[in-house]
């Protein structure tokens, strides 16, 4: 069983459209996070909600809203795609607080690439 | 602002050497997390090895140590007996207790044979 899933793992699409990526996990974890990775591989956070609440909303554009119907589950929708949001984004979960060992847990990342 | 700076670009060692990964990261925190994460061409994300920083004693696992020194605030990673497989990305991250991880930019290990 993977730990945490996301799909699509890899995307195409025009520059304008919406798209969407899903994630799951089955470890039990209480937070789970959004990280975007760019071409030159560097990881920046982008959400990160806590038992379905948003606790992190780093500088990131209202095109991109996250959802998270359950603490197993965080979506990410993307509005009127743009060049510069190529790139691949990652799902994780953690699991905080004093029972947590602090890592983050990834997906296999999803490849968007918009043309 | 906490922050996690990795010096070394890319780096590249023979098989079966030793080679050590610089990372040195700024906070005015004393409780916290460190870790290593490789990130080879399959671009899954891995934990190699995880530090508390109220521990004294360097984390090991296998054949990957760290010298975490926590007053010079500089975490580095020790792969010794380098094998093939160890050609990847390796990213040093941070983190205060609940809050965000904050990755360093990378450093791309080259193995060569």
């Amino acid at each position: 069983d993977t730990a945490v899933s996301q799909t699509p793992k890899y995307l195409v699409t025009q520059m304008g459209n919406d798209k969407s990526i899903k994630c799951e996990q089955n470890l039990g974890h209480d937070t789970m996070y959004w990280y975007k990775q760019d071409s030159k591989k560097f990881l920046k956070i982008m959400f990160s909600y806590n038992n379905k609440e948003l606790i992190i909303n780093e500088t990131v554009p209202n095109r991109f809203s996250p959802k998270s119907p359950d603490k197993a589950h965080l979506n990410l929708h993307i509005n009127s795609l743009e060049l510069g949001d190529s790139a691949v984004y990652f799902c994780a979960s953690s699991q905080i607080g004093l029972m947590g060992t602090g890592e983050l847990f990834f997906g296999e990342g999803s490849r968007l690439t918009v043309l | 602002a906490q922050t996690v700076t990795q010096s070394q670009p890319e780096m590249s060692v023979q098989e079966a050497e030793t080679v050590t990964l610089s990372c040195t990261y700024d906070t005015s925190e004393s409780d916290y997390y460190l870790f290593w994460y490789k990130q080879p061409p399959s671009r899954q994300m891995i934990l190699v090895i995880r530090q508390e920083a109220y521990k004294q004693q360097n984390a090991t696992e296998n054949r990957f140590s760290v010298n975490f020194q926590k007053a010079a605030k500089s975490f580095s990673l020790k792969i010794s007996d380098s094998q093939l497989g160890d050609a990847a990305m390796y990213f040093c991250a941070y983190r205060i207790r609940d809050d965000k991880i904050i990755f360093g930019k990378g450093t791309r290990l080259h193995i060569l044979p």
